[in-house]
């Protein structure tokens, strides 16, 4: 299994362009989450998804669109890149998400500079 | 305004010591608590978890701690070895049980 797959790795935009950050994870993982690492702010979460066809907002979501249209993937859109969305961004995706102690897997982040 | 709150300094210490780190919080009733640990480059990777009524879990030389009246989680890694040289995130199940919200981390280094 390769778990939780991110791309692109790196990504350079500039100001006003949009662009698509893939995830996609073979765990058949119900829940999917987006989350953004900038220093000293710690993780934050943008947008999650608890399964197909099912989207709801996080801590930080201007700015960014979601969908959910397979279990597999869940595509984050950056309609209009600006430079405050630099930053570090972190697929997650888990079994189920009950609320009784579901774990995090995350993948390996992709690194986004808007210029 | 609900916090989480890691030590954002960098801990040094010696191979072979007990490393112990704090994740405070505040306005916040979690069910549960994870740790979590994330080396540069790499995305976070689950370590323990602990549940509001457990005082302590235990796996390898990990140690886990929840005080649900301090509000406070410690984290200890014994014998630790340079290889534990990392930052360790504390995350807490917030937002009516949807999600989790994670401390700012804070950066263990191991020294021989």
């Amino acid at each position: 299994n390769a778990g939780v797959t991110q791309t692109p790795k790196f990504q350079v935009l500039k100001t006003g362009q949009s662009m698509t950050l893939q995830c996609a994870q073979d765990m058949n993982h119900e829940y999917m989450s987006w989350y953004r690492q900038d220093p000293g702010m710690g993780l934050r979460l943008i947008h999650y998804s608890v399964g197909a066809g099912i989207t709801d907002q996080g801590e930080v979501p201007n700015g960014y669109n979601v969908s959910r249209s397979t279990t597999e993937d869940f595509p984050l859109r950056l309609l209009s890149a600006a430079p405050s969305q630099t930053s570090v961004y972190f697929c997650a995706s888990s079994r189920p998400w009950t609320g009784r102690g579901e774990k995090l897997f995350f993948g390996s982040g992709t690194q986004l500079s808007v210029l | 305004s609900q916090k989480i709150e890691q030590n954002s300094e960098a801990l040094n210490i010696q191979e072979g010591k007990t490393a112990t780190l704090t994740c405070n919080y505040t306005n916040y009733s979690p069910a549960y608590l994870q740790w979590y640990r994330q080396d540069p480059g790499r995305g976070p990777v689950f370590l323990l978890l602990i549940r509001e009524n457990e005082k302590e879990k235990r796996k390898e030389r990990l140690k886990v701690t929840f005080d649900t009246t301090l509000k406070q989680s410690l984290f200890h890694i014994t014998a630790s070895q340079p290889a534990d040289s990392a930052t360790y995130l504390c995350a807490l199940l917030t937002g009516g049980g949807n999600k989790l919200t994670f401390g700012t981390g804070t950066q263990l280094k191991v020294e021989l």
